[in-house]
């Protein structure tokens, strides 16, 4: 299986700050890499798809970059509603697999 | 509207048995393959099976294979999750995740855009 890490595991940040979560994967997986965005007690919502397509409806301060075994997900300019859990997770070869999650908190 | 409605969660004995259901709405549900995602509390999420949209191939997580076994009947627009030798390490949420594919450059993608708001499963004695 495809193990997915991500790094930090929690960050603390305030709103306005320009943020970066990494996801690296155990072997190259192209562009099969998606990002989710979850808040307590809700089901995730999707942000990214293909490393870096933003999926619609997802504000243009979210971006995803990478390729092969590196990404990164950006918040440009963080927003109240941003403080969430963030995971990434593979599509390139079954099982599908996600990152332990990124905890963004106020700081 | 799009929406996914799960049912059928609940409290069990260890070594019991429990069907999940997801009920879809708005969208042309025999297209789609879909997905059950669980995440145990506290933890992250896990996937646990996909079934494509017509053909009914399966797939499972090595930690439910055998165990469980998922189902859909597209003319109830339904999936369905059965869950046999339940074990404390299943109790989770349990999502259904609709697979929806899309194109960059001249490939083909996948991820999960539409997920229901969960039902919980507690295997306790």
């Amino acid at each position: 299986d495809i193990q997915m890490t991500q790094s930090p595991s929690s960050l603390s940040a305030s709103v306005g700050d320009g943020v970066t979560i990494t996801c690296r994967a155990s072997q190259s997986i192209g562009r099969y890499l998606n990002w989710y965005q979850q808040k307590p007690g809700k089901a995730p919502n999707l942000l990214i798809y293909a490393a870096s397509s933003l999926q619609s409806g997802v504000p243009s301060r979210f971006s995803g970059s990478g390729s092969g075994t590196d990404f990164t997900l950006t918040i440009s300019s963080l927003q109240p509603g941003d403080f969430a859990t963030y995971y990434c997770q593979q599509t390139y070869s079954a099982p599908w697999t996600f990152g332990q999650g990124t905890k963004v908190e106020v700081k | 509207e799009v929406q996914l409605v799960e049912s059928g969660g609940g409290l069990v004995q260890p070594g019991g048995s429990l069907r999940l259901s997801c009920a879809a709405s708005g969208f042309t549900f025999n297209t789609y393959g879909m997905n059950w995602v669980r995440q145990a509390p506290g933890k992250g999420l896990e996937w646990v099976s996909y079934i494509t949209s017509s053909t009914g191939t399966t797939y499972y997580a090595d930690s439910v294979k055998g165990r469980f076994t998922i189902s859909r009947d597209n003319a109830k627009n339904s999936l369905y999750l059965q869950m046999n030798s339940l074990r404390a390490e299943d109790t989770a949420v349990y999502y259904c995740a609709r697979e929806s594919e899309g194109s960059a450059g001249t490939d083909y993608y996948y991820y999960m855009d539409v997920w229901g708001k969960g039902t919980t499963v507690t295997v306790s004695s």
